[in-house]
């Protein structure tokens, strides 16, 4: 399976935007990009999800590098709620799965 | 809307006991995920149902076993605990491929 690299932790002010990167210089063709996240004593949470094209919802954006072997989560403007471990994970379409690592370690102060 | 539900939400076992965990979803999908995760670490797939009346393996299933009881409910059973199993178990539901997974809020279990 395609791993994906992250930084343990980074930490961002309230209110300005945060960019979560991730490595994944092995993925296939036909591996989705996912981000969840995890709030502190949850479940985690579905984020973002992109192919190729860069996406936005209402929670984030997803900036999907040109050669696919990057991507970065963007939070546009960080709230002390995103304070979370975000997670990237790369889910092949033909298979059903998601395999967490360790995260990022979002800390937001006010 | 309650999505998946879990029960219990905590439980202290001694070591040797049985226990089946509950999870049910209303949102009509097709795959259950159960997951376990330990302190400081990302989640592991222990058990998965692709749909009713599947179950597969998944990462770490040693001294688990899942049943697919229906479409809403996946439960997972430990047969003879240990204290290696003490952990956050959660429950996840899925429609269909590469659609988002939902989870439950999950279940703390202690194992003395």
């Amino acid at each position: 399976d395609a791993k994906t690299t992250q930084p343990n932790s980074m930490e961002s002010n309230e209110e300005e935007p945060v960019h979560l990167p991730c490595n994944h210089s092995t993925i296939s063709g036909t591996d989705y990009i996912h981000w969840y996240r995890q709030l502190p004593s949850q479940g985690p949470e579905y984020v973002i999800h992109g192919l190729t094209s860069n996406v936005n919802n209402r929670m984030a954006s997803l900036a999907i590098a040109e050669d696919r072997k990057s991507s970065t989560l963007i939070l546009h403007r960080a709230t002390l709620r995103d304070a979370a471990v975000y997670y990237c994970i790369l889910l092949n379409s033909g298979y059903s799965t998601l395999t967490f690592g360790k995260g990022t370690m979002l800390l937001v102060s006010p | 809307n309650a999505g998946v539900t879990q029960t219990p939400k905590f439980q202290v076992l001694k070591t040797g006991q049985s226990m089946t965990l509950q999870c049910a979803q209303d949102m009509n999908h097709n795959s259950m995920y159960w997951y376990r995760q330990d302190p400081g670490m990302g989640l592991r797939l222990i058990y998965y149902s692709a749909s009713e009346g599947t179950t597969d393996k998944g990462e770490v299933p040693n001294g688990y076993n899942v049943s697919r009881l229906n479409k809403r409910e996946f439960s997972l059973r430990l047969e003879s605990a240990a204290p290696s199993q003490t952990s956050v178990y959660f429950c996840a539901s899925r429609d269909i491929s590469n659609q988002p997974q939902h989870f439950g809020d999950g279940t703390r279990l202690s194992i003395l």
